[in-house]
């Protein structure tokens, strides 16, 4: 079964710490994303990444950054987390070309900044 | 600027009646629209997609409707069943691999 893994379901940090979300597909897909889904805003996407090493920012990179070293990982930076960085996180893949079958998302990541 | 629109946030309905979710957009050039659905606290499924090609798809009791000309998509769930409840998300693609995606609307089913 195809699979797009968040390393972690619940994550509760500080102020000003430096948080990273992980992620990892096993579909070999070219394409990864980063959203945050918050309640009545809907999927808002902040990076995602074409091919390893590359990224673009999406429409609310601020207060983030990423990382694709390899191409099965997928790395959110909260560089210095605020609280109003409280929210699920979805990681999410694809191949290159959208044809009608959409991303695969991971389970998501609740982060609670306190 | 939301180039895809939810302007439902819930819609209720009974078991076994029909449920139809709405959705619209703005830019006439997308080329696919996709259905998600999303339980609490897990990532969003893939349901179903539109070609903007074609008018309708069906896969089993859900069917979706594309009227072009009026930039609005429609999800049929017919018999809505309890496990259907849930939030629903409409999304759109341009020529890319970028989804954009709608506030959402969340489905209850009642007994």
């Amino acid at each position: 079964d195809v699979k797009v893994t968040q390393s972690s379901r619940y994550l509760v940090k500080r102020t000003g710490e430096k948080v990273f979300l992980e992620c990892v597909q096993d579909m070999d897909h070219e394409n990864m994303f980063w959203y945050r889904q918050d309640p009545g805003l809907g999927l808002r996407l902040i990076y995602f990444s074409y091919d390893v090493k590359m990224k673009e920012k999406g429409d609310i990179p601020e207060g983030y950054s990423v990382s694709r070293e390899k191409k099965e990982r997928f790395s959110l930076i909260l560089e210095s987390a605020s609280t109003n960085q409280t929210s699920m996180y979805l990681c999410a893949s694809s191949f290159r070309r959208q044809d009608g079958n959409g991303y695969t998302f991971g389970s998501g990541t609740r982060l609670t900044v306190v | 600027d939301q180039q895809v629109k939810q302007n439902s946030p819930s819609l209720s309905v009974q078991e076994g009646r029909i449920s139809i979710l709405n959705c619209d957009y703005t830019n006439s050039m997308f080329d696919y629209f996709l259905w998600y659905k999303k339980y609490p606290a897990e990532g969003p499924t893939f349901l179903i997609s539109i070609s903007s090609i074609k008018d309708k798809n069906e896969d089993g009791r859900f069917t979706v409707f594309l009227n072009k000309s009026a930039k609005h998509l429609s999800l049929h769930i017919v018999p809505s069943q309890p496990g259907d409840s849930a939030v629903y998300f409409c999304a759109a693609s341009l020529n890319d691999y970028k989804l954009s995606f709608g506030a959402g609307t969340t489905v209850t089913v009642r007994a």
